[in-house]
């Protein structure tokens, strides 16, 4: 089993809709866990970032992480055309050096 | 805001030619990170180093790469003997901390002919 799991999408929305991405992870052991996004041809830029089971919220975005179930969401309220991006979730590993990404999911917001 | 930088954007060279990728990191910050993106994959950890050492390395950073501190601001990732599937993009990162977030560069493009 893969350590992180995610949905490649391509996901395509209009504006105003609200956006949920999703990651599973094997390993219980993962402490805390982050969301970054990804623009065309840049690098990956901390979006946010968890260090528990529950949610937080920082504007429009809210991420939740849901440890029983080793499952995290991000969710995008009011999508804009300027969130269409690649979101990639993040876990750092026991040793705490190395992030293993997701595959990242493509989301495309349409005017 | 502080950023790391990575130059050059965009390096082309020839199989079995040397390349050298540097990287600014955020000013005090003390962990580095290199990983790397190929064409359509996963970001993918190579390694990480912590007061003039590797502290983690994976499968992919065998013995055709190497990293440096040279001085008190650039972190590099060379890479001796260039293959074709080492054309990717290369991102370094940095850390004030470990369990710190890590901050990105914008990625230096490899392209290998």
């Amino acid at each position: 089993q893969k350590e992180v799991e995610q949905d490649p999408g391509p996901l395509s929305v209009p504006e105003g809709a609200i956006v949920s991405l999703n990651c599973t992870y094997s390993n219980s052991a993962f402490q805390y866990f982050m969301w970054y996004r990804q623009y065309s041809r840049k690098g990956p830029e901390l979006l946010m970032y968890t260090y528990s089971s529950g949610n937080k919220e920082d504007g429009r975005f809210t991420a939740q992480v849901d440890k029983s179930s080793k499952y995290i969401s991000l969710f995008i309220r009011d999508s804009q055309p300027s969130d269409s991006a690649t979101y990639l979730c993040a876990i750092p590993s026991s040793s705490n050096y190395k992030l293993t990404f997701g595959k990242g999911t493509l989301l495309t917001v349409n005017p | 805001e502080p950023e790391v930088t990575q130059t050059p954007s965009h390096q082309v060279t020839q199989m079995g030619q040397e390349v050298i990728l540097r990287c600014v990191p955020i000013s005090n910050h003390l962990y580095f990170y290199w990983y790397r993106q190929i064409l359509g994959q996963k970001v993918e950890f190579l390694v990480s180093f912590y007061n003039n050492e590797i502290s983690e390395k994976s499968e992919i950073f065998d013995d055709q790469f190497s990293v440096e501190r040279p001085d008190g601001s650039n972190f590099t990732l060379k890479i001796r003997s260039t293959k074709l599937e080492d054309s990717a993009m290369y991102f370094c990162a940095s850390s004030e901390a470990i369990k710190n977030i890590q901050y990105f560069g914008a990625g230096t493009r490899l392209s290998v002919l």
